[in-house]
């Protein structure tokens, strides 16, 4: 199985922040990377598939980039609807696994 | 959208099953995949089922224990858990893929409990 792994773990920041989190498999997927944001007591939303593909009307502050097995995920100008936690998910090999989640709070 | 059946206590030992009903596209023409994420964890892929023809594929830690099935008249998917342990205490989602199993549709999630 893939292993993903994801950091930091949790992210404290401020309104108007860009931040970035990094999210590593334990062998080469391509681009095969999606990127998830969930809230509490919800399902996850997708954001960006493929590594680097805006999902329609999602805001264009965030981004994806990275290839084979280094993946950074950025939000520029954080904004308070935005604090959840944010899980990368690799699709090159079955069993689809997720990272452990990265926890964004607001400072 | 899917829409899932209601929240589940059972005791260890016995059996769950979790319907998601899809409307708004062809059920015919996607997979459904299910995935579980424990109270305060991480989502945990569990497998899929070809809406067409019935064909499953599941994550080998789930195998023997897991069935899934499906409703084509009714457009709806069925996970099945049996020997359920306290471990299996996790909030339960069905989710459509796009292209690439990017899941762009999920239900609203089921909640099984399991407790003696």
């Amino acid at each position: 199985d893939i292993q993903m792994t994801q950091s930091p773990s949790s992210l404290s920041a401020s309104v108007g922040d860009r931040l970035t989190i990094a999210c590593q498999a334990s062998q080469g997927i391509s681009n095969c990377l999606n990127w998830y944001q969930q809230k509490p007591g919800k399902p996850p939303k997708l954001l960006i598939s493929d590594a680097s593909n805006l999902e329609p009307g999602v805001p264009s502050r965030f981004s994806g980039s990275g290839s084979g097995t280094d993946f950074t995920f950025t939000i520029s100008n954080l904004q308070p609807e935005d604090i959840a936690t944010y899980y990368c998910q690799q699709c090159a090999n079955l069993p689809l696994t997720f990272g452990p989640g990265t926890k964004l709070d607001l400072q | 959208q899917l829409v899932q059946s209601g929240a589940e206590v059972k005791k260890p030992g016995a059996s769950v099953k979790v319907s998601c009903k899809a409307s708004g596209y062809s059920f015919t023409s996607y997979p459904m995949h299910w995935v579980r994420q424990a109270p305060g964890q991480s989502l945990e892929w569990m497998g899929w089922i070809n809406g067409g023809n019935g064909n499953t594929r599941l994550s080998q830690k789930f195998q023997g224990r897991v069935a899934l099935t499906r409703d084509t008249s009714a457009s709806t998917a069925y996970m099945e858990l049996s020997s359920l342990r306290s471990d299996d205490t996790a909030v339960y989602y069905c989710a459509r893929p796009i292209f690439n199993d990017a899941f762009d549709i999920w239900g609203q999630g089921t909640m099984v409990t399991v407790s003696s």
